[in-house]
């Protein structure tokens, strides 16, 4: 069983340019949450969300920042006109429900040049 | 605001020794707790959870204590080795589970041989 997936696992951007990044949930998890870290921190919660719905977004920037989990395909977190503080790692985790324990991707590295 | 904290930044101990690693939480209304590992380059990694109606929870050569009075936690290792080296984070959540988790800074764990 293959565990949550994402893409891609670095990310080089220049400034004012669009960031997509990709997860897969496990198999049989419907349910996904994106975190932010930044170097020598924790995680910082960003958005969970459930198919074609956002649960809470109350961690997302309120501008450039979006998230959708389509009935098919995998999670999208997009970050449009990207600055050098977006630079950091943004990890994706899912869990089968709800209330069940979150299981986290390997991330991707965002660098804004 | 309310948030998760950890005591010590680096901890250093001999391979075979037993590692505790401590964590504060200041949000009385939470009621789930997760112990996550992180290796350099890699997602976090969950090692045990713990519920508010539990004290004390054990895997394999881990333990996780839960004092709801002093809002602390604790992992305890046992017989510490050289894969045990990463960061640990502790997480809460006041869902019981569903929702975003807050995660605290971080513990450096290195183990010497």
């Amino acid at each position: 069983n293959a565990g949550v997936m994402q893409n891609p696992r670095h990310l080089v951007r220049r400034r004012g340019q669009e960031a997509r990044l990709r997860c897969s949930p496990m198999k049989g998890h419907s349910h996904v949450y994106w975190y932010r870290q930044l170097p020598e921190e924790g995680l910082k919660f960003m958005v969970y969300l459930q198919k074609e719905n956002i649960i809470d977004e109350s961690g997302m920037p309120k501008e450039r920042f979006s998230a959708e989990f389509p009935k098919e395909g995998p999670s999208i977190l997009r970050i449009q006109q990207v600055v050098r503080g977006d630079s950091a790692a943004y990890f994706c985790a899912s869990s089968p429900s709800g209330f069940e324990t979150q299981y986290f991707g390997p991330g991707t590295r965002l660098l804004v040049l | 605001g309310e948030s998760v904290g950890l005591h010590l930044p680096t901890l250093s101990v001999q391979e075979g020794d037993n590692s505790i690693i401590n964590c504060a939480y200041s949000n009385s209304a939470s009621d789930y707790f997760i112990w996550y590992k992180q290796e350099s380059g890699k997602g976090p990694q969950f090692i045990i959870d713990i519920r508010s109606n539990m004290d004390k929870r054990q895997g394999q050569r881990v333990t996780v204590l839960l004092n709801k009075t002093v809002k602390h936690l604790s992992l305890q290792i046992a017989a510490t080795q050289p894969g045990d080296s990463a960061v640990y984070f502790c997480a809460e959540n006041s869902g019981g589970g569903a929702d975003g988790l807050t995660f605290g800074k971080g513990t450096h764990l290195i183990i010497q041989p």
